[in-house]
């Protein structure tokens, strides 16, 4: 079964960072591109970056380009993402997902989510 | 960057009702399209790939539709557990952009 667990959320002040885990077993991690995805509170879904299997290649939205890194150790079966610069625009539940580029081109299994909150 | 713009923004419906959802991306990508259904305080699932694949263990009074710029999410006869909000996704073109969502909740 696969299992994704998020963790490393809290709450931190504007300008801060803030690092985001996500552990996954029940599938070989190295074969699967993964995301992270973000919902503000009562908001809708954000993409906010995916890193291939490899790590060669990484892919973020314009909104967090620059601030936040995308990253995985295959070796830990664990994805990261390394937030700097916080925005209070960045207040969000943060989910991992599989994302599997073909043939579904979508996010096949999701985690319950970190909350990560920006404020003074 | 392509846009996807989900319509309507809520619906109100009753069990047993059909219920019809809109998708329109802004430039044309061909079939690669994905929905979400998201119940309320849990995680997004997967339904539908590839615009109108169905993905495993869901049940087939989803079904989807569409190709280049207009798609579409039908839910045959509602279930009380359709009650959810759902989401369209750009798939396989970065950004991956979401819609805004559709909440389906009771008449």
């Amino acid at each position: 079964e696969v299992q994704l667990l998020e963790s490393g959320g809290g709450l931190v002040q504007p300008g801060g960072s803030l690092r985001l885990s996500c552990a996954a077993s029940g599938f070989t991690f190295s074969s699967y591109a993964m995301s992270w995805v973000r919902q503000a509170p009562g908001k809708g879904l954000e993409w906010v970056s995916t890193i291939t299997g490899s790590g060669g290649s990484r892919y973020s939205a314009d909104s967090v380009k620059g601030r936040f890194t995308i990253s995985r150790e295959n070796s830990k079966n664990t994805l990261y993402l390394q937030m700097n610069s916080l925005r209070p625009e960045d207040t969000a539940l943060y989910y991992c997902a599989t994302y599997l580029v073909a043939p579904t081109g979508a996010h096949d299994h999701w985690g319950q989510g970190t909350l990560v909150t920006v404020s003074s | 960057d392509i846009q996807m713009t989900q319509s309507p923004s809520s619906v109100s419906a009753s069990v047993g009702d059909r219920v019809t959802i809109t998708c329109r991306a802004s430039q044309g990508i061909g079939t690669w399209l994905a929905w979400y259904q998201q119940n309320p305080g849990k995680a997004p699932k997967l339904l539908i790939y590839t615009a109108s694949s169905l993905q495993s263990g869901v049940p087939s009074r989803f079904s989807g539709s569409g190709s280049g710029t207009d798609f579409t999410l039908t839910i045959s006869s509602l279930q009380p557990e359709d009650f959810a909000t759902y989401y369209c996704q750009l798939a396989n073109s970065f950004p991956l952009t979401f819609g805004g969502g559709t909440k389906v909740d009771i008449k």
